[in-house]
């Protein structure tokens, strides 16, 4: 079911950077809808992270910021810390009037 | 403060059926789109069914289809999931999940609950 694809996982360093891929399509993000991203830590429910492309909402540390360009979009992680370490999708809305996930990306912090 | 609570998940046998439910408190009920998302196993989120407002506009997922049945009561602030003919493939975790369409650039889902785990196996 998810039209959006992420890598399955990327890992860093503390204190690097990682990225996070989320690739649609013109019938979703590039029909310019937003896109939104989810954490989920070991054993929780997904928790929203970003939404509407790079806007955090409360108590979501700064280190954390999104992008959207033409039918993809990014999740960066600047200063990675051992508690960034979960599971992370994005979500967007598709022309077929229906709210689409991403497949999911694990970060690993080494 | 905004809570989900499901309820009503449990071992069950192929073939049978279950009933999820999901309490909602801290914000009106009634005027928010709401969701059923699963995660299977170390799987990813899957988006199985959803109700608009007042129960005009339903979706359900390909997989779910003819099987499960979405229902809210506006009243009671509650949202279920009347889920029949349920296949090994059904097993999951449920979450309960607010759907916020903020404008026309598309919706997010900004609240969800701890979620309950559904098991079919013999």
């Amino acid at each position: 079911q998810p039209v959006l694809t992420q890598p399955p996982s990327v890992s860093g360093a503390p204190g690097q950077t990682v990225t996070i891929s989320c690739t649609g399509s013109s019938s979703n993000i590039g029909a310019d809808y937003d896109v939104h991203w989810y954490q989920q830590l070991p054993g929780t429910a997904p928790k929203l992270l970003i939404s509407s492309n790079n806007n955090r909402p409360s108590g979501v540390p700064d280190r954390f910021s999104g992008s959207k360009s033409g039918t993809s979009a990014s999740l960066a992680i600047t200063g990675l810390q051992a508690e960034d370490e979960a599971d992370y999708y994005c979500q967007s809305y598709d022309t077929s009037l229906s709210a689409v996930f991403g497949t999911g990306t694990k970060v690993t912090v080494l | 403060e905004v809570q989900l609570v499901e309820s009503g998940g449990g071992l069950v046998r192929p073939g049978g059926s279950l009933r999820l439910s999901c309490a909602a408190s801290g914000f009106s009920f009634s005027s928010y789109s709401m969701n059923w998302v699963r995660q299977a196993p170390g799987k990813g989120l899957e988006r199985v069914s959803s109700i608009t407002i007042a129960g005009t506009y339903i979706f359900y997922a390909d997989s779910v289809q003819g099987r499960f049945t979405i229902s809210r009561d506006n009243a009671n602030n509650s949202l279920y999931l009347q889920m029949n003919s349920l296949r090994a493939e059904d097993t999951a975790m449920y979450y309960c999940v607010r759907e916020n369409y903020y404008d026309s650039s598309g919706s997010l889902f900004d609240y969800w609950g701890q979620g309950t785990l559904v098991t079919v196996a013999s």
